[in-house]
């Protein structure tokens, strides 16, 4: 059975700074893996998708990695700023047309 | 824009109530949706997968008499909790199949129900 887990938990940094979140997951055999941001008592905003070939997509400040056969994925966020306080998820899809797996999240917190 | 149209965002209802939540892809013909179940500080639980024009496909552990999914089109699906109850005051999420299984999935707002 597929697992998802991301580690932190949580995560308080000061503003400016480089940050990492990381993804695991228990089997490499993914279709694509998707990182998500949530606002407290909010939906899901999609932030990046990594298809199961691609080894890592990058929008503005936001940078995904994926290592399929490790069965890691990392999120970096470059220059953090205050509004990019959420909770962010990680997401693993197992075949095309199938529902995502999802992590417990970070929740990250950038002080001004 | 919003891709996926989640109604209502937030119910509060006497135990005992059925309460419908309605999911719409905008945009595009979503022959696939999903609803998702998020309790606080855990993950989103998937529940069940609608097909439009076929019976849902229901999670373990997920009553499929209690929670109720209807794809009567390829642009809605509606998940009616019937006679709520206190533990059933969750976070319902729905997405839709995205265009092509290369693009990414996009989700509703959410539904906070909230059952006294």
């Amino acid at each position: 059975k597929q697992e998802v887990t991301q580690i932190p938990a949580a995560l308080s940094v000061p503003e400016g700074e480089n940050l990492v979140l990381n993804c695991s997951f228990t089997d490499s055999a993914i279709y694509n893996l998707q990182w998500f941001r949530q606002d407290p008592g909010k939906g899901l905003t999609s932030l990046l998708l990594i298809q199961s070939s691609q080894r890592e997509q990058t929008s503005g400040r936001l940078n995904a990695s994926l290592d399929k056969s490790s069965g890691r994925s990392t999120l970096y966020i470059a220059a953090s700023q205050p509004g990019d306080s959420a909770t962010y998820l990680c997401a693993v899809r197992l075949q095309a047309g199938t529902a995502l797996i999802f992590g417990k999240g970070t929740t990250l917190s950038v002080s001004s | 824009g919003a891709v996926v149209s989640q109604h209502p965002s937030r119910v509060i209802c006497k135990s005992g109530t059925s309460v419908k939540i309605e999911c719409r892809s905008l945009d595009f013909q979503a022959t696939t949706m999903f609803w998702y179940r998020q309790f606080p500080k855990q993950s989103l639980m998937l529940m069940a997968t609608s097909n439009e024009g076929s019976k849902a496909t229901y999670e373990q552990g997920v009553e499929k008499d209690k929670f109720l999914i209807n794809h009567a089109s390829l642009t809605l699906s509606t998940l009616t909790v019937t006679s709520a109850h206190p533990e059933d005051s969750s976070f319902y999420i729905c997405s839709a199949g995205a265009r092509r299984d290369n693009q990414p999935q996009h989700f509703g707002d959410g539904t906070r129900l909230s059952i006294l």
